[in-house]
């Protein structure tokens, strides 16, 4: 069974302009959670998806924003982008809302 | 917003050693899961305890839930070079569903 893919894997972008990650969670999966994981701060949690619904979001401005296709896909979009933005972007897909959550490899993100 | 404090921040021993990483926290939470999280991956789970006072054994790895669910504690018996990664806990806030994430222990084990 293939795992959580994220794409890009490697991303540069420069202060003011605006980034879409995407996720592909494991086949069946239907919930998907993305974190946002730095050395100060550690792993905080942005957001999460089920069945094309957000049901939960952590304390972030709303420059960060996300969506979950039908197919359980999941994009996050980050506009406006400040330096403090640079980090790794972790998309963790579950079965369902209380079940175990299986990490991608991460998308990390540089801002210029 | 419940915390999650992490110790050591760093550690580093040689092979064969033991060593324990501690994860403390003033909330209770309803369950407490440990992750092992290598270099360019994501965190990978490696247990998840529930009940207060449970101990969880993983071959040379043993896991234990504080009485009160507030802390959590993982010990490694004769540690091997594969390790080496980054340790981290969370548990589940409040009956929210959403994950908190300890700031995670470096651990490196020197061959």
């Amino acid at each position: 069974k293939a795992g959580v893919t994220q794409t890009p894997r490697y991303l540069i972008k420069t202060r003011g302009q605006q980034v879409t990650l995407s996720c592909s969670p494991i086949s069946g999966h239907r919930s998907v959670s993305w974190y946002q994981q730095t050395p100060g701060q550690g792993l905080q949690f942005l957001f999460e998806y089920f069945s094309e619904t957000q049901r939960n979001k952590g304390n972030f401005p709303g420059r960060f924003s996300g969506r979950q296709f039908s197919n359980s896909r999941s994009e996050m979009n980050v506009s406006t982008l400040e330096l403090g933005d640079s980090a790794l972007y972790l998309c963790a897909s579950s079965s369902g809302p209380s079940g175990e959550q299986f990490f991608g490899p991460g998308t990390r993100l540089t801002v210029l | 917003t419940q915390l999650l404090e992490q110790s050591p921040q760093f550690l580093s021993i040689q092979e064969g050693e033991n060593l324990t990483v501690y994860c403390n926290s003033s909330s209770v939470f309803s369950s407490l899961q440990w992750y092992r999280q290598e270099p360019g991956e994501g965190p990978v789970l490696l247990v998840t305890v529930v009940t207060g006072g449970e101990v969880k054994k993983l071959k040379r790895l043993t896991f234990q839930f504080g009485d009160a669910r507030k802390d959590s504690s993982l010990h490694i018996t004769a540690a091997q070079t594969g390790d080496t990664g980054l340790y981290l806990c969370a548990g589940e806030e409040g009956g929210s569903e959403k994950l908190v994430f300890g700031k995670g222990t470096k651990l490196t084990v020197n061959p």
